[in-house]
């Protein structure tokens, strides 16, 4: 699990303005998932992208997007920042889990502060 | 889609002591059940998982069981340690749906005092 990489680690912005954050999977892993951690719950999820396609979509705006690239790494964008958005933004990693429950790996995540 | 609770959402230990944390879920077609610990400001880290076709595992001090009748599983921590205190989730997965996706419980705050 330490092969999930994310930057950056810490960044603030703006209300108002974009941020594009960044993750690369473990070698050999096809699917990327975003997740947002609020300050004391749980995880939630964002995305999930297999193959650079979208294989799952979470209860979050349009605001939010994300996309995967030919060597699988994955952008995540968010646009007109709100305080709200104020949070650790996980990546995670795993072979595709069908039928075999492959493990999710976390990446240390990078913490956005909205001002 | 699925609804996971977890219970209780803290829990204070002597060190030594066993510790449980159980989590229930709402999708039957639920087939993993991994169990994170989150240490402040860190990234949620696996300890431990379950498939749905075993019915406990365990590894050193740390042992989850499911029930997939009752649409449980635990966590156990015995001879807990202070390197122990973190926030624990558990996050069942339903691997044949469309998407792959953790839906977290709202964690457990484990405290073990020395």
């Amino acid at each position: 699990d330490a092969g999930v990489t994310q930057s950056p680690t810490h960044l603030i912005k703006t209300r108002g303005q974009q941020v594009t954050l960044r993750c690369s999977p473990i070698s050999g892993h096809k699917s990327v998932s975003w997740y947002q951690q609020v300050l004391g719950q749980g995880p939630q999820f964002i995305f999930q992208y297999y193959e650079k396609e979208e294989r799952g979509r979470g209860n979050f705006p349009d605001r939010f997007s994300a996309r995967q690239f030919p060597n699988y790494s994955s952008e995540l964008n968010v646009n007109a920042l709100l305080l709200g958005d104020s949070a650790l933004y996980l990546c995670a990693s795993s072979l595709w889990g069908a039928l075999s429950g492959n493990t999710i790996y976390f990446g240390e995540g990078s913490w956005l502060t909205v001002v | 889609g699925e609804n996971v609770e977890q219970h209780p959402s803290t829990l204070s230990v002597q060190e030594g002591d066993s510790a449980v944390i159980k989590c229930t879920y709402s999708d039957s077609a639920s087939n993993y059940f991994p169990w994170y610990k989150q240490e402040l400001g860190k990234r949620p880290q696996l300890i431990i998982d379950i498939r749905s076709n075993v019915g406990e595992k365990k590894d050193q001090r740390i042992a989850v069981t499911l029930n997939k009748t009752a649409k449980h599983f635990s966590l156990h921590i015995t001879e807990t340690q202070p390197e122990d205190s973190a926030v624990y989730f558990c996050a069942p997965l339903n691997s044949g749906g469309s998407n792959y996706k953790l839906t977290f419980g709202k964690g457990t705050l484990l405290t073990v005092n020395p």
